[in-house]
């Protein structure tokens, strides 16, 4: 069946930096895009990349560019997220998600999500 | 950016009664509208989408309707299990995708 484990999370002081792996099976990696969707315990959700099936383009929300890289290792079935120059309001669990069914743009499988925690 | 607002922000109900969860966008988005449920501590879950279909193994009792920029999530005769938080999320041509912000359902 279809999963996405994360891993990766942790505790990290401001200005840290973290990376987070999202391990794929059950499905054809390479023939998906991907994303990572993030929330702030009790709030809401937020959208944070994307990355194309082949990993060759790539898209960020406003409040992580510059700062966080997604990558995506065909081979290994592994979707990543580098993040650097962390930031207390980047606390938050990482889900990684996929659309495997449906239109474009919505997601029919998440991961269990990976907490970060920024703080001093 | 197309903003998503939810309402309300908590539904008190009891067991085999119906919700309605409402969700607004600043602007039209046509039929391009995700409804996915949320329980303490797990993933969201794809319940609705493209505003009225319903995903796999979704029961019937979940229903989707609106268009352009208003949008209702029924839930009729709520089970146990259906007392979580209930996103909207717009597809649209992201980046960058939206969501609302929640409406919980809690049993009363």
């Amino acid at each position: 069946q279809v999963q996405l484990v994360e891993s990766g999370g942790g505790s990290v002081k401001p200005g840290g930096s973290l990376r987070l792996s999202c391990v794929a099976s059950g499905f054809s990696f390479s023939d998906y895009y991907m994303t990572w969707i993030r929330q702030v315990p009790g709030k809401g959700l937020e959208w944070v990349s994307y990355i194309s099936n082949t990993g060759s383009t790539m898209f960020y929300a406003d409040s992580v560019k510059g700062r966080f890289t997604v990558s995506k290792d065909n081979a290994k079935k592994s979707l990543y997220l580098q993040m650097d120059s962390l930031r207390a309001d980047d606390t938050a669990v990482y889900f990684c998600a996929v659309n495997l069914r449906y239109s474009y743009g919505y997601f029919d499988y998440w991961g269990q999500g990976a907490l970060v925690t920024v703080s001093s | 950016e197309i903003v998503l607002t939810q309402s309300p922000d908590t539904l008190s109900l009891s067991p085999g009664e119906t919700a309605t969860l409402s969700c607004r966008a600043s602007q039209s988005v046509s039929d391009s509208l995700a409804w996915y449920q949320q329980n303490p501590g797990q993933a969201p879950r794809l319940l609705i989408y493209d505003a009225s279909k319903r995903a796999a193994g979704i029961p019937a009792r979940f229903s989707g309707r609106g268009s352009g920029t208003d949008f209702i999530l029924t839930i009729s005769s709520l089970e146990p299990e259906d007392f979580a938080v209930y996103f909207c999320q717009h597809r649209g041509n992201w980046p960058p995708l939206t969501f609302g912000g929640g409406t919980k359902v809690d049993i009363k």
